[in-house]
């Protein structure tokens, strides 16, 4: 069985300031992974994914992510924080191989960033 | 293109009634998801087709809730009767393809209040 646990239900940062999230992640298989966003009242949409190759994996909106296999983790980066990125952040793994394809998300990072 | 349609947006009912959400998945998606996303929580795997078969319903309750994809294309959630648990934002994904690397896009979702 897949599970996620994200770090912090909230985080708080100052516009300009580092943007760090954290995802930690179990997965009996090699797994894929991914970073979603979601806006009040709108659906998720996709930052990023890893699914094999480079680990370090760059997405929209200046957000980086960092797959460590050692670490179990994947961990969501940006440099300098931006008003609009407040929003809620999920990490979700899905299982790298089999037909089931749907997702298992950890239980959101609200990001607040102050201006 | 297009992306994911939902509706309705909003549905207020009371306990024991029945209710029905529609879902449009993008144009030649063939893997269909709905999740359940109960207020500070992450998006909970409800069911997935693939085409017009279930893949995935472990998760589903079936005594009360239902679903179907009769043409492949569009699907249609029903939850008879409701109870005050099921307040929840209802979203639906669609992906393309078989493998799971790929992406599932999000529609904006359908927000139920049981009363």
């Amino acid at each position: 069985a897949q599970s996620v646990t994200q770090l912090g239900s909230h985080v708080s940062v100052s516009e300009g300031a580092l943007v760090l999230l954290r995802c930690n992640y179990s997965s009996s298989v090699p797994p894929y992974l991914f970073w979603y966003v979601q806006y009040p009242n709108q659906g998720l949409q996709l930052l990023l994914k890893y699914t094999t190759g480079a680990t370090l994996v760059k997405g929209i909106n200046g957000f980086e992510a960092e797959f460590k296999k050692s670490e179990t983790s994947f961990h969501l980066t940006k440099p300098s924080a931006h008003m609009s990125d407040a929003a809620e952040y999920f990490c979700a793994v899905s299982d790298g191989g089999t037909g089931r394809r749907a997702l298992t998300f950890g239980s959101g990072t609200r990001l607040q960033v102050q201006p | 293109e297009a992306g994911v349609a939902q509706s309705p947006r909003y549905k207020i009912i009371e306990k024991r009634q029945s209710v029905a959400f529609w879902c449009n998945p993008i144009s030649g998606h063939a893997t269909l998801y709905w999740y359940q996303q109960i207020l500070g929580q992450g998006p909970k795997l409800l069911i997935q087709f693939q085409n017009n078969g279930v893949v995935d319903d472990s998760q589903l309750p079936k005594d009360r809730f239902s679903a179907e994809r009769l043409k492949g294309v569009d699907s249609t959630l029903k939850i008879q009767p409701a109870k005050l648990e099921d307040s929840a934002v209802y979203l639906c994904a669609s992906s393309f393809g078989t493998v799971n690397n790929q992406p599932q896009h999000f529609g904006d979702g359908t927000r139920l209040s049981i009363l």
